[in-house]
């Protein structure tokens, strides 16, 4: 059974940093590209960014580039989203999402990162 | 940037009545279109792709249609687990790909 598990979500003050996790089990891992899609609370879907299956390629929504990293160790079956200089419309709930053909197949239930001060 | 437009923004029906949510593309994105279901606490689950094509282990009553800018998703007789948040995502222009903003189906 696929499983992603995402966590790190806490309340951050505005500038601040945060990294957010994602465990992933249940298919091999490093074949497949992975995404981070956030959600403000009641609101729609945000794709975020992505990172390709070897780490070498990734992409980034422009709200943001220059601010967020994405990174993955396929040798613990893990992604990552390094999340620096935090705005308060950042806040939102984070998925991590596997990629099949363009397709979102699995998703995370999701970590809370809360900007405030 | 293609712009999705779902309607409407809620639909409330009766269970086992038939539900028809709508999805506009502001350009064509010929059948590279998805429908995903979001229930309170849980990610999105893919139900349909390619406009058409159920994604394993989506019953039946579930149907898409169309292609270029305009595109449907049928519930056919809704049951309990079906009330919750559908969203279209077009993913022609990739990456990323957009999504509607969601129509809400609950119970009439």
């Amino acid at each position: 059974e696929v499983q992603l598990v995402e966590s790190g979500g806490v309340v951050v003050q505005p500038g601040g940093s945060l990294r957010l996790s994602c465990a992933a089990s249940g298919f091999t891992f490093d074949e497949y590209t992975m995404h981070w899609v956030r959600q403000v609370p009641g609101k729609g879907l945000e794709w975020v960014s992505l990172v390709t299956r070897d780490g070498g390629s990734t992409f980034y929504a422009d709200s943001v580039k220059g601010r967020f990293t994405i990174s993955r160790d396929n040798s613990k079956d893990s992604l990552s989203l390094q999340m620096n200089s935090l705005r308060t419309e950042d806040t939102a709930l984070y998925f991590c999402a596997k990629e099949k053909s363009k397709l979102f197949d699995y998703w995370g239930q999701g970590t809370l990162v809360t900007v405030s001060s | 940037e293609i712009v999705m437009t779902q309607s409407p923004a809620t639909l409330s029906v009766f269970p086992g009545e038939r539900a028809t949510l709508s999805c506009r593309a502001s350009q064509s994105v010929s059948s590279n279109l998805a429908w995903y279901q979001q229930k309170p606490g849980q990610g999105p689950r893919l139900l349909i792709y390619g406009a058409s094509t159920r994604a394993t282990g989506i019953p039946a009553r579930f149907s898409g249609s169309g292609s270029g800018t305009e595109f449907t998703l049928t519930i056919s007789s809704l049951q309990s687990e079906d009330f919750a948040v559908y969203y279209c995502h077009q993913y022609n222009n990739w990456p990323p790909g957009t999504f509607g903003q969601g129509t809400k189906v609950d119970v009439k």
